[in-house]
């Protein structure tokens, strides 16, 4: 049963560059949620994504959008990169449906540095 | 507004005992979760608490108190191992939807 998976694991990239994350949630969920963690914080909601919409968003500007394919993955586009944009970036996936105590299953992150 | 607190860090010793707090104010709230997250390693799911009282499992406890907006992780019978970030994060219910908010969380030193 393959959890929650993300591509690129690192990704180095300069100002005011574009950059595109991918992730395929936990075989059966149907909702993704993108992460961002500075270092020595705890991760910070993005956006969540169920039935290829966004439904709900977190204190992040408009560089900042995603897509949800009819597969449940998702993509995470930054554009415009800032130095502060440099992160781990989560992606976590979860059951709408599922049961009161079903937990975020995460990935292993992307992390991203901006020069 | 949504605030978590936690502590930033703390240190125990091999085989003791420690608790981490964790103080919330939030709307919607839907449950409260633990998370143990390894230096480069993504959080990893601990407990789970939605009414008031102690969760029980194996080595790790988790109490909630709703009305006072706080909610504890008893770690027991520390092990090396245990050395980690420990994430307070709060569901949070709203139009439909349910997102979990996180502390900065606490780093645990266990000591030999």
């Amino acid at each position: 049963d393959a959890g929650v998976t993300q591509s690129p694991t690192h990704l180095i990239k300069t100002r005011g560059q574009q950059v595109t994350l991918r992730c395929s949630p936990k075989s059966g969920h149907d909702t993704v949620s993108w992460y961002q963690q500075a270092l020595g914080q705890g991760p910070q909601f993005i956006f969540q994504y169920y039935e290829e919409e966004e439904r709900q968003r977190g204190n992040f500007p408009d560089r900042f959008s995603g897509h949800q394919f009819p597969n449940y993955s998702s993509e995470l586009n930054v554009n415009a990169l800032l130095l502060g944009d440099s992160a781990l970036y989560l992606c976590a996936s979860s059951l709408r449906q599922g049961s009161y105590n079903s937990p975020l299953h995460f990935g292993n992150g992307t992390r991203l540095t901006v020069t | 507004g949504q605030n978590i607190d936690q502590p930033t860090e703390m240190t125990a010793t091999e085989g003791a005992i420690v608790q981490i707090n964790c103080t919330y104010q939030t709307s919607g709230f839907n449950g409260l979760f633990w998370y143990q997250q390894h230096a480069g390693e993504a959080p990893t799911f601990l407990s789970y608490n939605v009414l008031d009282g102690l969760e029980e499992k194996g080595r790790f406890s988790s109490f909630l108190s709703r009305s006072k907006g706080y909610s504890y992780l008893l770690l027991k019978e520390l092990q090396m191992k245990d050395s980690a970030s420990y994430l307070c994060a709060v569901r949070s219910y709203s139009g439909g939807y349910n997102k979990l908010i996180f502390g900065a969380g606490t780093r645990l030193a266990v000591h030999p």
